[in-house]
């Protein structure tokens, strides 16, 4: 069954450092989407992307952040200089349609800031 | 905002028994949809209710929907120890636009 896979899926960084996590969505989806969720918390929208475009990003998705598609499987997420409460687990998400529907997720990948 | 609040924010059954988690949310919406996720794992979707749907069955699950009083539940019939996860209700405001979770239910199935 496809699946959606992201790597790492755990990287402990220094403050200030940057950091690339990357994610792989199903091959013939078409909107992708950044999601994080704080231990133990609720899970956070972060950016969505279409069409080589952010459609739709939330107030936490800052300039330290950024994404990018560099060629035809991959989807970025870049935080600039991370910060302690970047700490998170991260995830990546894709779906087919145009209209809302279901989401395939990854299985996250795990940010530590020290 | 649009966010979905669970209700409760645990729960704790034996076996066997139903479980049912409500979520309540701010404004109108397009779909609402419940994903579960199991500790330290990504999310997976379970079923998804279009705001004209009122209830919606898939094998153990059953989901209602009332626009009036912005809430639905989620009813898990026979539960089992595998049920035991988190189950979050997301909600959009229109058609392609973004997600938004609620803050889940964890559900704890005991044998």
């Amino acid at each position: 069954e496809p699946e959606v896979t992201q790597t790492p899926s755990h990287q402990v960084t220094q403050m200030g450092q940057e950091v690339i996590l990357r994610c792989v969505p199903i091959s013939n989806h078409l909107y992708f989407y950044w999601y994080r969720q704080i231990l133990g918390q609720k899970v956070e929208f972060l950016v969505s992307f279409y069409n080589n475009e952010i459609s739709e990003k939330s107030e936490i998705f800052d300039d330290q952040f950024s994404v990018e598609r560099p060629d035809g499987s991959n989807f970025t997420l870049k935080i600039r200089s991370t910060k302690l409460e970047d700490s998170a687990m991260y995830f990546c998400a894709s779906n087919l349609r145009d209209v809302t529907g279901e989401l395939f997720f990854g299985e996250g990948s795990r940010l530590t800031v020290l | 905002s649009q966010q979905g609040e669970e209700d409760p924010q645990a729960l704790s059954i034996q076996e066997g028994e139903n479980a049912t988690m409500n979520c309540s949310y701010k404004t109108s919406i397009n779909n609402l949809q419940w994903y579960r996720q199991n500790s330290g794992r990504g999310l997976v979707h379970l079923i998804l209710i279009r705001s004209n749907e009122r209830e919606k069955h898939s094998g153990r699950l059953r989901v209602t929907l009332d626009t009036s009083k912005k809430s639905s539940s989620l009813l898990i019939t026979a539960s089992r120890a595998a049920d035991t996860a988190s189950y979050f209700c997301a909600t959009d405001t229109r058609a392609g636009t973004a997600l938004i979770f609620g803050k889940g239910t964890t559900l704890s199935v005991s044998s």
